[in-house]
């Protein structure tokens, strides 16, 4: 139980055009999903932390205009990088928790997005 | 703010061995847990371990052990009986208030 899915697991894309990464829990109602930016060989930095029908909270530093985040379902929240610049280019992971798990929440698989 | 302190950036260790992975963390929090999550290769981040901070009895999963020392604000994690498949970067994180930080990470190398 508790499967994250996380899509697409890598993407490539041109400067100035957008792309969306969805972030699906299979067999659980995820009120709560964080996305996660990790730069190679770097830790997870906490982007931004979404809750099932409100506005996404960004973490200091953190573009929304340019990171869209929408958590629409219990089961779904997708990160849209909009504008993508090379320096976008990065490894995003994503999390989601269950309503009655304190901690330890499950990770998807993550996608590495590349901008040409 | 918490912070969260990894101060070994690569460790290695032969196989059959132990090794303990250090990790310090700092807050004002009461209420927190802590955990040691695996990255392999693959980048899915696998929990390894957890720990309550109301909890003094230290956790343990099979090889996996910590040693929680919350005046020292310190959360260390021995592996024992290391095996290639540990190999992996490993993280410490620190979670509070429905936020969680990550530590910068040690990347562990299991040697035959």
């Amino acid at each position: 139980g508790a499967v994250v899915s996380q899509h697409p697991s890598w993407v490539i894309c041109k400067s100035g055009t957008s792309v969306k990464i969805e972030c699906r829990s299979l067999d659980f109602q995820a009120t709560t999903m964080f996305w996660y930016r990790q730069f190679p060989k770097q830790s997870l930095m906490l982007m931004a932390t979404s809750n099932e029908g409100s506005k996404a909270t960004y973490e200091q530093g953190v573009e929304k205009d340019k990171f869209l985040i929408n958590h629409a379902s219990l089961t779904l929240s997708t990160l849209t990088v909009t504008s993508a610049h090379p320096e976008d280019s990065s490894f995003y992971i994503c999390s989601a928790k269950r309503p009655e798990q304190v901690y330890g929440y499950t990770f998807g698989s993550g996608t590495r997005l590349t901008v040409v | 703010a918490q912070t969260v302190t990894q101060s070994q950036p690569e460790m290695s260790v032969q196989e059959a061995e132990t090794v303990t992975l250090s990790c310090t963390y700092d807050t004002s929090e009461n209420n927190y847990y802590l955990f040691w999550y695996k990255q392999p290769p693959s980048r899915q981040m696998i929990l390894v371990i957890r720990q309550e901070a109301y909890k003094q009895q230290n956790a343990t999963e099979n090889r996996f052990s910590v040693n929680f020392q919350k005046a020292a604000k310190s959360f260390s994690l021995k592996i024992s009986d290391s095996q290639l498949g540990d190999t992996a970067m490993y993280f410490c994180a620190f979670g509070a208030n429905n936020d969680m930080r990550f530590g910068a990470g040690t990347r562990l190398t299991v040697k035959p």
